[in-house]
Order: structure tokens, then C-alpha cells, then sequence
């Protein structure tokens, strides 16, 4: 079965600390893979996607992500946090020729100033 | 519009009531979804629509839960005799392909709190 996993339900960092959140996904078929942020009160905005072609995609904000096939992995990185990434962020997956996002149950992040 | 939007954003309904929830997707966009957010999980289908025709409504919970588009425009998300386990987040988005997968814009979403 497909499935996501976000292994980090609360991650805390220090303003101006780089960050790393994990993604791992189990998927038979080549995936398709975004990640969304949410913060309080608001919808899903999209940070970035990866179709194929360069496994480091780059976002916006400021963030990227690189898609490890051999580990299964879609981390989302970010060289130097600002207090206003502070919001919750999920990881989808889904296929070619399909409509529907399996996500993951998300990571909190917390920024300290 | 330049956006999803949803409405109305908050509702508490009682025990037993029937409740109704409104997307209006983004100008021309093809494809329409809802998903259910539970508190502190992540957003789960409930149903797509493409155009006026709903092709999955797999994930809806129970016959309770009912989703139309007729104009293949606005559509409308109504669950009946609503239980405490419906008060999630509900999040509509809508995406310009006709179901190949590409990024999907959602809308602000409407919690539902039934007490």
C-alpha cells in the first residue's frame, strides 16, 4: 500500500539554523512527490515538486528538496530558518496517470528567536 | 477568482444536524477535490470531480457524506446527521488538468466543529 511517513511530529530550531525534514514514502511506481506548508488558519501551500529529471528541486522561501530513490527519501531542507516558517509542513506523494496525494500526517516546526 | 475559497470557514453544528460546505475553485480549472484533515493528521481524499462528473468518491466515510458539482463549477460538500467524528478540517482544491496528477491549489478550508 502506498503510504508517507513524516518520522518528526515536532521539530524546534533556533532563527537563522538550518533545517531538515523528513519524508519517506512507500510507492511501487516512480512517484511524484511535493511538499506543502500550512500555517494556522490557512490552506496548503505548495513549496515545491518533483516529476523527474534533477533530483534536487529547488522551491520558494528559500527551501529545497532532494529525492533519494535509494532510500526512498524526499527531504526538505533550508539553509537558514526565518521565525515565519514557523507552521506545519506535509509531504504528498502520488503517481503518473493518477489524481489523488497520499500525505503525510505532518511536522510542526517551531522557530526560536 | 484568484484563489480557492471555501465557506463558510468555521461551523459548529449539533449532534444530528446536516451541514453543507462550499468551493469555489479556481476560474477554469478542470479538476476539483476534497479532502478531510482530522486534527494533528494529515489531509485524506475524500472525493474528485472533473468538470460536473464525480469519477471517485472512494474516500468518502459513509453515505452520510455527499459531494455534487453541478456546473462543473462550484461544488458542494453536505454530510447529514453529522457525528462527532466528522469535526475535521475540510479542504477543497482544484487543479487545471483533466486528472493527470499536477500540482493541486486548495482553498483555506472550513472546520467543522459538531458538538
Amino acid at each position: 500500500a502506498q503510504s508517507v511517513t513524516q518520522p518528526d511530529i515536532h521539530i524546534t530550531v533556533s532563527e537563522g539554523a538550518s533545517l531538515e525534514l523528513r519524508c519517506n514514502y512507500s510507492y511501487g511506481a516512480t512517484p511524484y512527490l511535493f511538499w506543502y506548508v500550512q500555517s494556522p488558519g490557512q490552506g496548503l501551500q505548495l513549496l515545491l515538486k518533483y516529476f523527474s529529471g534533477d533530483t534536487l528541486v529547488q522551491g520558494i522561501k528559500g527551501f529545497e528538496a532532494e529525492f533519494k530513490r535509494s532510500q526512498s527519501s524526499f527531504n526538505l531542507r533550508k539553509p537558514s530558518v526565518h521565525w515565519s516558517d514557523a507552521a506545519e509542513y506535509f509531504c504528498a506523494v502520488g503517481t503518473s496517470g493518477t489524481y489523488k496525494y497520499i500525505f503525510g500526517t505532518g511536522t510542526r516546526l517551531k522557530v526560536l528567536a | 477568482g484568484a484563489g480557492v475559497s471555501q465557506s463558510p470557514r468555521y461551523k459548529v453544528a449539533k449532534r444530528g444536524q446536516d451541514v453543507a460546505l462550499r468551493c469555489d475553485p479556481i476560474s477554469g480549472h478542470v479538476s476539483l477535490f476534497w479532502y478531510q484533515q482530522a486534527l494533528g493528521q494529515g489531509p485524506e481524499f475524500l472525493t474528485y470531480f472533473q468538470n460536473e462528473a464525480q469519477l471517485d468518491k472512494s474516500g468518502l466515510p459513509s453515505d452520510r457524506f455527499f459531494a455534487e458539482r453541478p456546473e462543473g463549477s462550484v461544488s458542494t460538500l453536505k454530510i447529514q446527521r453529522t457525528q462527532q467524528e466528522d469535526s475535521a478540517v475540510y479542504l477543497c482544491a482544484s487543479s487545471g488538468s483533466g486528472g493527470r496528477l499536477i500540482e493541486q491549489y486548495f482553498g483555506p478550508g472550513t472546520r467543522l466543529t459538531v458538538t
